[in-house]
């Protein structure tokens, strides 16, 4: 299958600082790329849709100026958390869509757990 | 390396019982998650397992036995709209998610 991966797996930063996470397609190209967060026990949280070349759609109640994401290719969008918080403490996946003959098929990145101190 | 492998689809009859299941191969345990995705939606949480045994939640119940790296997804008394894709994903020792291929259940009338 097609693989999705993410950088890096784990980061732990202090307070105020900038954390970069990077999500890749591996073995295909990508036009659209979604990241999620997720909370303990509870759904994966939409919080944007990246499209290649364009500005990303953030999801309503999500910060888009704290929440940068850039889609500069299309096997790679980064998600960069501006001025961390502990309340951004959580695991954050991304997911890639591949088109498939007329039918879109969605992979999983392993995710990226951010601990913020 | 590590797998999840899980059956890539299924077809029940509306008011039965299905029985999803998944088997694993990871580095390590922390926990397992099921999922519940239709076409062009985010997934949704339905359950979370770490330890072994039997979990239930209304029509839905989730079972983990860890030393055999098994785990189902047990629905009951099946509705229409409960066809969709069923994810289960593996958290590691390293807390990375692996995730299944995904069961797509089709439900008939």
């Amino acid at each position: 299958g097609a693989v999705v991966s993410q950088h890096p797996s784990r980061v732990i930063c202090k307070s105020g600082t900038s954390v970069k996470i990077e999500c890749r397609s591996l073995d295909f190209q990508a036009t659209t790329m979604f990241w999620y967060r997720q909370f303990p026990k509870k759904s994966l949280m939409l919080m944007a849709t990246s499209n290649e070349g364009s500005k990303a759609t953030y999801e309503q109640g999500v910060e888009k100026d704290k929440f940068l994401i850039n889609h500069a290719s299309l096997t790679l969008s980064t998600l960069t958390v501006t001025s961390a918080h502990p309340e951004d403490s959580s695991f954050y996946i991304c997911s890639a869509v591949r088109l498939a003959g007329g039918q879109d098929e969605q992979f999983f990145g392993p995710g990226t757990r951010l601990t913020v101190l | 390396g590590q797998n999840i492998d899980q059956p890539t689809e299924m077809t029940a009859t509306e008011g039965a019982i299905v029985q999803i299941n998944c088997t694993y191969q990871t580095s390590g345990f922390n926990g397992l998650f099921w999922y519940q995705q239709h076409a062009g939606e985010a997934p949704t949480f339905l359950s979370y397992n770490v330890l072994d045994g039997l979990e239930e939640k209304g029509r839905f119940s989730s079972f983990l036995s860890r030393s055999k790296g098994y785990s189902y997804l047990l629905l009951k008394e099946l509705q229409m709209k409960d066809s969709a894709s069923y994810l289960c994903a593996v958290i590691d020792s390293n807390y990375q998610l692996i995730w299944g291929a995904g069961t797509k259940l089709i439900i008939k009338p």
